[in-house]
């Protein structure tokens, strides 16, 4: 089975430019996150759909950054304008939310290696 | 309160050692605490969790222990073996609702052969 597909795997850019990080979740998932990781902050949670829709975006650090859930099977974060400060790897995971106590296991992607020079 | 501290950064122990990660919450909402494990250049992957009702799960040589009145758990890695080297990260999820996992800053672990 394919797991939480990323695209892309590395990323360079310029200040200023606009980024796109795209991501398919597992199939049958109804929950999508998107996690920023650096050495000084750790794994962080920018944003997380249920159903396409976003329940929580309070981590998503400033206006440049924007995500949205098109369908089921695709997601995508932007960046605009990336600046140095955005270099991370940027994550995607995916599970299936069954509700109240039950817990799903988060499948996480390879990730997004972004550098902004 | 939504914080999970972890320590220690950095642990380095030799083959067959026991390998011990520490993690300390303050939020008592949290019902679900997960431990993964990545290895560089891959996502963070699920490895043991555990739910404040039980006090340790025990699969193959990872164990967690749970100190609820303590808001403390730990991974112990028995028998560690160098394919182990990886950073290791604990998480908590809020009772709340929906899977979001609050994650510690995470420990890199080396074994040494």
């Amino acid at each position: 089975d394919a797991g939480v597909i990323q695209s892309p795997r590395h990323e360079v850019t310029e200040m200023g430019q606009e980024v796109t990080l795209r991501c398919k979740p597992i199939s049958g998932h109804n929950s999508l996150f998107w996690y920023r990781q650096t050495m000084m902050r750790g794994l962080e949670l920018l944003i997380y759909f249920n159903n396409n829709v976003p329940i929580d975006d309070s981590g998503m650090p400033e206006d440049r950054f924007s995500a949205k859930m098109p369908n089921a099977s695709f997601s995508t974060l932007k960046i605009q304008p990336s600046e140095p400060r955005d270099s991370a790897v940027y994550f995607c995971a995916s599970t299936l939310e069954l509700g109240g106590p039950n817990t799903g296991e988060l499948f996480f992607g390879e990730g997004s290696r972004l550098t902004v020079l | 309160q939504q914080q999970v501290k972890q320590s220690p950064q950095s642990l380095i122990v030799q083959k067959g050692g026991i390998s011990i990660i520490n993690c300390a919450y303050e939020n008592t909402a949290f019902d679900y605490f997960p431990w993964y494990q990545q290895f560089p250049g891959k996502g963070p992957a699920l490895l043991i969790a555990i739910r404040p009702d039980v006090s340790e799960k025990k699969e193959g040589r990872f164990t967690i222990s749970f100190n609820k009145s303590a808001k403390q758990f730990s991974l112990h890695i028995m028998d560690s073996q160098p394919g182990d080297s990886a950073t290791y990260f604990c998480a908590a999820r809020n009772s709340g609702g929906y899977n979001k996992l609050i994650f510690g800053a995470g420990t890199r672990l080396a074994v040494h052969p």
